[in-house]
């Protein structure tokens, strides 16, 4: 159960684009189509982004895309907004019906 | 619409017990997984324990197995965290939150409840 890897920041100007890794092992990423993104507000709960590498909720914009290559997952968010400034974790289904989180990057819009 | 109310949270010695509400609405409860998920001051997520719809299946995190117990009422769309033994280290804001049906991911996450572990 060991923490997939994210850089603990990023940071891209309004109307960029910004790339966010998250790389696993083979008990996680690798082997399922189960990694999930989640951006976290200041004092507010976790909110669900990106689902099966991806997919997005209802709701959420399609400035927000998931992809997977390997060991490693990445989240784009294109047209960055101020509003976008939040903290991502990545997290991943593994084999031992368990999830694993990433430690969480830290996004600022310049 | 889906909610989900956390309750239980508080300070509480070291070695001590304590147990965890989450209190669900807006969906038929007994149809999906749930999961607690703690995130201590200042730092990331843990997922800590999860337990199918039907309560028979459960799993921990290597942390917590064997000191936390997690259960189900699903006649009152409840979700409990029974935590013992508890440790400095176990001091977090705990989440509970819905596993999507068909898709294992949390899709719905409560507001939150703090236990502090303190000596």
């Amino acid at each position: 159960q060991s923490a997939l890897t994210q850089p603990a920041s990023v940071s891209g100007s309004p109307g960029q684009s910004i790339t966010i890794s998250c790389t696993g092992t083979s008990s996680d990423v690798s082997d399922y189509n189960y990694v999930s993104w989640y951006q976290q507000q200041p004092g507010k709960a976790p909110k669900l982004m990106i689902y099966d590498v991806t997919s997005r909720p209802s709701g959420v914009s399609n400035r927000f895309s998931g992809s997977k290559s390997g060991n490693t997952a990445s989240l784009t968010i294109s047209g960055l907004q101020a509003e976008d400034e939040a903290d991502y974790y990545c997290s991943s289904y593994s084999n031992t019906n368990t999830w694993v989180f990433g430690g969480g990057t830290k996004l600022t819009v310049l | 619409e889906v909610q989900l109310l956390e309750s239980g949270g508080g300070l509480v010695q070291r070695g001590g017990s304590l147990r965890l509400s989450c209190a669900a609405s807006g969906f038929t409860f007994s149809s999906n997984a749930m999961s607690w998920v703690r995130q201590a001051p200042g730092k990331g997520l843990e997922w800590v324990s999860s337990i199918r719809g039907s309560g028979i299946n459960t799993y921990y995190a290597d942390s917590v197995k064997g000191r936390f117990t997690i259960s189900r009422d699903n006649s009152k769309n409840t979700l409990y965290l029974q935590m013992n033994s508890l440790r400095a280290e176990d001091t977090a804001v705990y989440y509970c939150a819905r596993v999507k049906s068909m898709a294992p991911t949390h899709d719905y996450w409560g507001q939150g409840t703090l236990v502090t572990a303190s000596s």
